[in-house]
């Protein structure tokens, strides 16, 4: 599992909220990952980052903010949560030669929007 | 286009059987295509990478074969077993950092 793993595993939560999902890796990788995965989308990428406070969008963007004090915590935020973002979401790293290479994925959150 | 269709979305296979997945892109630019197992309540876990380089690439039972002028590339499973029954997902990699996933294919092995 590369040393990854994303809290809360579950959660449900009410439109309006804000929520925050953790991902916490220990093996110090550069490159880190938010998807979302839907069914009959696949997964999709939300943002990622390449360093401490580099991040970049990912083609789901919209809706969420992530940030990333410490190389070993990238944190995906909600602002106001909505019913189209119940979703799994996985955290990723990237451990191969170039940044997307060779991703291990976290465990994932599944998260519930009333 | 930064597309990677997939398919097909579900398949079913007789155990020992040879189970086939297909994906197309049209970005040229793609240079590395992995392919992604996952079983039910766990993340993706990378199964095989392929090249552009290369046609084909072995390793066990599993085999992606890459045709880069019609830009498909396939993974094959050989011998299937009931412990393969998991979603698949190809990928495509370009850019360095952009990676784009295929919606996937649920494969069910019969015992």
């Amino acid at each position: 599992d590369a040393g990854i793993t994303q809290s809360p595993r579950h959660k449900v939560t009410e439109t309006g909220t804000p929520v925050t999902l953790r991902c916490h890796q220990t093996e110090n990788h550069r490159y880190m990952y938010w998807y979302r995965q839907d069914p009959g989308h696949g997964l999709r990428l939300i943002h990622y980052s390449y360093g401490v406070k580099d991040t970049d969008k990912g083609e789901v963007s919209d809706g969420y903010s992530v940030s990333r004090s410490k190389t070993e915590d990238f944190l995906l935020t909600l602002e106001s949560a909505t019913s189209s973002q119940t979703s799994v979401y996985f955290c990723a790293i990237s451990v191969g030669d170039r940044r997307a290479d060779e991703q291990f994925f976290g465990p994932g959150t599944r998260l519930t929007v009333l | 286009q930064q597309q990677v269709k997939q398919s097909p979305q579900s398949l079913i296979v007789q155990k020992g059987g040879i189970s086939i997945i297909n994906c197309a892109y049209e970005n040229t630019a793609f240079d590395y295509f992995p392919w992604y197992q996952q079983f039910p309540g766990k993340g993706p876990a990378l199964l095989i990478a392929i090249r552009p380089d290369v046609s084909e690439k072995k390793e066990g039972r599993f085999t992606i074969s890459f045709n880069k002028s019609a830009k498909q590339f396939s993974l094959h499973i050989m011998d299937s077993q009931p412990g393969d029954s998991a979603t698949y997902f190809c990928a495509a990699l370009y850019r360095d950092d952009k990676i784009i996933f295929g919606k996937g294919t649920r494969l069910h092995i019969l015992p």
